[in-house]
């Protein structure tokens, strides 16, 4: 069965970078793009942007563009996303996810909590 | 940016219809998909491509587009439906996805 399982929990400070991870299992990792999507404590769904993992392909919201980068280690079906310049409002629950059945976001990893404090 | 608004809450009586909207420009154009999220939990996809329902949801899920307004229904509405509803679309424009601010579903 198709699953996604994201790394642990991270606290870090205003101006570092986070890396998440998310391993993908029940299917074949290159043929379904892997999206990112985040949550701040209590607000809506915010989406971040995409990646191909077959050719590395990415496309990035407007918002993010230029201090978050999605990248994949094939090898052990595995998706990265990169925050950097961490600041407070940046702190949520981070989501990846894949459509794979449907022509939507079918297939949710379990989020990683980001908190970021001084 | 294109820009997709639901109600902040609806309420609805056990056994009784629900409907949650999404307004957009033209989104009768677009492909609407429809997730709920319980709390503490991951989102769950209940309406694909304004109305096919992904394998498992019930038919009582239920979804229409037309022109600036695509709709959720959920019939005879449970308990267990109680949870935030969200709209999304792909905006070709920008090359991205977008989500509806939210509805927060409470059965009464």
């Amino acid at each position: 069965q198709v699953q996604l399982v994201q790394s642990g929990a991270e606290v870090k400070k205003p101006g570092a970078s986070v890396k998440v991870s998310c391993k993908a299992s029940g299917y074949t990792f290159t043929s379904y793009d892997i999206n990112w999507v985040r949550q701040a404590t209590g607000q809506g769904l915010e989406w971040m942007g995409w990646m191909n993992p077959n050719s590395g392909n990415t496309g990035y919201a407007q918002k993010f563009q230029g201090r978050v980068t999605m990248t994949r280690n094939t090898s052990i079906s595995t998706a990265y996303m990169e925050l950097s310049s961490l600041r407070s409002e940046d702190t949520a629950v981070y989501y990846c996810a894949t459509s794979h059945d449907y022509n939507a976001l079918d297939y949710w990893g379990q989020g990683t909590l980001v908190t970021v404090s001084s | 940016s294109y820009v997709l608004t639901q109600p902040p809450s609806v309420s609805v009586a056990p056994g009784q219809t629900a409907r949650i909207t999404c307004g957009g420009n033209n989104i009768g154009s677009k492909s609407v998909h429809w997730y709920q999220q319980k709390p503490g939990q991951a989102p769950v996809l209940v309406v694909y491509d304004d109305s096919d329902r992904p394998s498992g949801i019930p038919e009582r899920f239920s979804g229409s587009n037309s022109g600036n307004t695509a709709t959720l229904t959920i019939s005879r509405v449970e308990a267990g439906d109680e949870a935030d509803y969200y709209c999304q679309v792909w905006d070709s424009s920008s090359d991205s996805y977008v989500f509806g601010t939210g509805t927060k579903v409470t059965v009464l």
